[in-house]
């Protein structure tokens, strides 16, 4: 199958705090993460992406790991900040043109 | 400058009618998709077009046509709209193979009445 889950559906956190979001694949050929954010009102825009040649990577408050191995993959938001409320999709790719994604998280940070 | 535009941005119908959402994309791209996201926020793909031809189509009911004139459009035709086709349709776009990152439109937020 070409399924993505993704845990916890929302996650509530203190403003400061860290976030982690988790997602799983199930096809061990896909090799494309990428990790969206979608604000209210708003279309899903890409915040983060790895290949599965990279084990982790990082762009200032936010990171990704992989573990091809497991076939889950992980996004961490560091120093939460009001700003990073929104829904969260993970997606992995399928073949060469499908993208799949997560049911998605809610993230909620509290001031 | 929109890369990815679509419209209507806002459509509200009546159950049995036929619409249209139309989508263009400036990026060079050739890939483009349609996703459905419902109510409770779940992103599925419906199709996707790899210059102009259909790659993707996935289970969507045949009263949904794409159609691709060129690979910088992809419009959605629906026949026959019912209440569970109401949903924010994306139309979006990507370089093309091996994991491509997908940029999406701003969304055609449909009601079906």
């Amino acid at each position: 199958g070409e399924n993505v889950e993704q845990h916890p559906s929302t996650l509530s956190v203190q403003e400061g705090d860290s976030a982690v979001i988790k997602c799983t694949y199930s096809d061990s050929a896909s090799n494309y993460f990428p990790w969206y954010k979608q604000e209210l009102g708003k279309r899903p825009q890409l915040i983060i992406d790895i290949r599965s040649n990279v084990g982790e990577k990082k762009d200032q408050r936010i990171a990704v790991t992989l573990n091809k191995t497991a076939k889950h993959f992980s996004l961490h938001i560091t120093e939460t900040q009001p700003e990073d409320s929104a829904v969260y999709f993970c997606a992995a790719s399928f073949g060469d043109y499908k993208l799949s994604f997560g049911a998605g998280t809610t993230v909620t940070v509290r001031a | 400058d929109t890369a990815v535009s679509q419209t209507p941005k806002y459509l509200v119908t009546q159950m049995g009618n036929d619409k249209s959402i139309k989508c263009e994309q400036n990026l060079g791209h050739d890939t483009m998709y349609w996703y459905k996201q419902d109510s409770k926020k779940f992103l599925k793909i419906m199709f996707s077009y790899n210059n102009k031809e259909l790659i993707i189509n996935e289970t969507v009911p045949n009263r949904f046509s794409p159609k691709s004139p060129d690979k910088a459009h992809l419009n959605l035709h629906i026949n026959s709209l019912e209440l569970g086709d109401s949903a924010v349709y994306f139309c979006a776009s990507s370089p093309g193979t091996g994991g491509s990152t997908i940029y999406f439109g701003e969304g055609s937020w449909l009601t079906v009445v």
